[in-house]
């Protein structure tokens, strides 16, 4: 069974902070990581998609990074605002399941103005 | 124009029930998904098919029967709906070759099933 853990659960900060959350996954057979940003009441959008160890990907105000070979995947947001709050997901495809995703239970993020 | 769309969108019937939900894709993805978000909010891994192929089939009760009658869609019955089967079930699709999933997976608006 693949595990996928993402910590911390939920998370509160004030408009302007920057924040982390960290995904980690089993890092053998390890084939892709997927970053998705979950609104409510809304379906999972995705943000990232990495392969390589080492892998930085940015899109705006936030970043991923990706450490495969200790099985750790980071996402940054820099200057967090009110519309940063979702909740944020990530899901490993390794242990040898090709397709299959197994997704995290996801960090809630709430961004106060 | 939507990219993944289920209807329908809500869905309350009687437990014994058989229902369907259906799912299309106009993206040209080869490969599509069904995940269930349990009470807890957690998404799930149910079939995924590529090219109509059938390539996941987690454990799901045998009573959830996927069917891709072509690339663009994949629909799901469920026969002798139980209370538990409550949730929100999504779609998903994506563009990936069958050897693993590379490539962002794009989402459709959920189908809220609720077994009274």
């Amino acid at each position: 069974i693949l595990n996928v853990e993402q910590s911390p659960q939920s998370l509160h900060v004030q408009e302007g902070d920057s924040t982390n959350f960290t995904c980690s996954f089993p890092s053998s057979n390890f084939y892709a990581l997927h970053w998705y940003r979950w609104e409510t009441a809304k379906s999972p959008e995705a943000l990232f998609v990495m392969t390589l160890n080492g892998d930085e990907k940015k899109k705006g105000r936030i970043s991923a990074t990706l450490n495969t070979k200790e099985g750790y995947s980071y996402l940054y947001i820099k200057g967090s605002q009110p519309e940063d709050s979702a909740t944020y997901l990530c899901a490993a495809n390794s242990g040898g399941s090709n397709y299959k995703l197994t997704f995290g239970k996801g960090t809630l993020l709430t961004v106060n103005p | 124009d939507t990219a993944v769309s289920q209807t329908p969108k809500y869905l309350v019937t009687q437990m014994g029930n058989d229902k369907s939900i259906k799912c299309e894709q106009n993206l040209g993805h080869d490969t599509m998904y069904w995940y269930k978000q349990d009470s807890k909010k957690f998404l799930k891994i149910m079939f995924s098919y590529n090219n109509k192929e059938l390539i996941i089939n987690e454990t799901v009760p045998n009573r959830f029967s996927p069917k891709s009658p072509d690339k663009a869609h994949l629909n799901l019955h469920i026969n002798s709906l139980e209370l538990g089967d409550s949730a929100v079930y999504f779609c998903a699709s994506s563009q990936d070759p069958p050897t693993g999933a590379y490539n962002e997976q794009f989402f459709g608006p959920g189908t809220r099933l609720t077994v009274l």
